[in-house]
């Protein structure tokens, strides 16, 4: 069955450290990929998508992500974190035959002490 | 509306009652969807409508639950015979459509937050 797994549940880090929270997807065909961040008290926002072209995609407030298609892989990255990037950030996919469907991983809980 | 709009925003009731949660989608966007996030979990996909109909009902766990939007617009998703493991966050998405493609972008509302005692 197809599912996202994100490695890490919770990071801590200082301001100004760089994050890299890791995201691999299982399936074969075409994906599409997501980053959604849900900040303390709100809902769930979209960071970046990727559809198709460049694999490197860059995203609202500084993010970026890197799709790997031979290592099924969706990483995020900021070079440099601030105290109010703390949240909890869920990796999506849909797939050919169920884009109406997006697989959720487990999200990765971001902590950033100033 | 500007966003997704979901009432309540919390429901506590006991094991065995019935509960109706509803979603007011983003104005012209023709899909709906449903998820449910259980603590610690991401969101789990429960049915997808386009239009009035259910095109994806898949994610649905059982037959206690049941979804509607007879309209096109509002959606309800019903849930008979409440247990303690129904509690969870339901959150309602919508999308413009689907391209081509399946580049598709789903808009979430904050969730109601079902509690069964």
């Amino acid at each position: 069955a197809q599912s996202v797994s994100q490695h890490n549940h919770h990071v801590i880090l200082s301001e100004a450290a760089s994050l890299e929270l890791g995201c691999n997807y299982s399936y074969g065909g075409t994906v599409n990929l997501f980053w959604y961040v849900q900040y303390p008290g709100q809902h769930l926002q979209l960071l970046l998508k990727y559809f198709s072209g460049d694999p490197l995609v860059k995203g609202i407030k500084g993010f970026e992500a890197e799709f790997i298609k031979s290592k099924f892989s969706f990483n995020l990255r900021k070079p440099s974190v601030q105290w109010s990037d703390t949240a909890e950030y869920f990796c999506a996919f849909s797939f050919s035959g169920g884009y109406n469907k997006l697989i959720f991983g487990a999200g990765t809980r971001l902590a950033v002490h100033p | 509306g500007a966003g997704v709009s979901q009432t309540p925003s919390n429901k506590v009731t006991e094991k065995g009652k019935y509960v109706e949660l509803r979603c007011d989608p983003i104005s012209g966007h023709t899909a709906l969807y449903w998820y449910r996030q259980s603590l610690g979990q991401g969101p789990e996909f429960l049915i997808y409508f386009q239009g009035t109909g259910a095109a994806d009902d898949s994610g649905l766990p059982n037959d206690r639950f049941f979804a509607v939007r007879p309209e096109g617009s509002v959606s309800t998703l019903k849930i008979q015979r409440t247990e303690r493991g129904d509690s969870a966050v339901y959150l309602c998405a919508s999308s413009p459509g689907q391209g081509i493609s399946g580049a598709n972008v789903l808009t979430f509302g904050a969730g109601s937050r079902l509690t069964v005692l």
